[in-house]
């Protein structure tokens, strides 16, 4: 029963060093998207998947890169690290193939320091 | 472009009073609507959900919200708040239907006094 799984949980990386967030779910949903959350801003959505093979860009995507090979994985690039990008991560996925009018789920959270 | 408006990003209630959290949407298109919560240190969880039908939406923990078109709004109530309800609250709007954008707005978090 794990649902949506973020490895990793804590991360500090120097400025202009990359890394990956890793997002899995075990649900056979086909939306998967990125969201981070920083204070008094709410969750903006980075990048978003509707299906393998398919990406988009949400609101602030610059700085990221996503990937969508297979339904469970959805990794996050961070291309060249940017104390712009401390924040805490999300990754959330939703049933349907015509759009999610259905509910998010959302995986625990990834907390990223750049310093 | 859709947009959601969340009224005051603190609200204070004491233990046993009502519940009233402020959401306000904007969309060209009939929205659907969402209501999430997040404690501590751990990811968000879907509250209710409004898509079509009652307007009057009933969630878990005994929270309840009303999709008013008229009003452009869909407000977050429970009658009577207990000390776990302290958290933060967001609400959502996406426009469904081959479009895959859920945008949240910028949150309420909940204290409980005893």
């Amino acid at each position: 029963n794990a649902g949506v799984t973020q490895t990793p949980k804590f991360q500090v990386l120097k400025t202009g060093q990359s890394m990956t967030l890793q997002c899995a779910q075990d649900m056979n949903h086909e939306y998967m998207s990125w969201y981070r959350q920083d204070p008094g801003m709410g969750l903006r959505l980075i990048h978003y998947s509707v299906g393998a093979g398919i990406t988009d860009q949400g609101e602030v995507p610059n700085g990221y890169n996503v990937s969508r090979s297979t339904t469970e994985d959805f990794p996050l690039r961070l291309l060249s690290a940017a104390p712009s990008q401390t924040s805490v991560y999300f990754c959330a996925s939703s049933l349907g193939l015509a759009g999610p009018t259905g509910e998010l789920f959302f995986g625990e959270g990834s907390r990223l320091t750049v310093l | 472009a859709q947009s959601v408006t969340q009224l005051g990003s603190h609200v204070s209630v004491s233990e046993g009073a009502l519940v009233l959290l402020r959401c306000n949407y904007s969309s060209s298109v009939p929205p659907y609507l969402f209501w999430y919560v997040q404690y501590p240190n751990q990811g968000l969880q879907l509250l209710l959900k409004y898509t079509t039908g009652a307007t009057l939406v009933k969630g878990i923990n005994g929270f309840e919200a009303e999709f008013k078109k008229s009003e452009t709004s869909f407000h977050l109530t429970k009658p009577s708040a207990h000390m776990s309800d302290a958290a933060e609250y967001f609400c959502a709007v996406t426009q469904g239907g081959g479009t895959y954008k859920y945008i949240f707005g910028t949150g309420t978090r909940l204290k409980v006094l005893a």
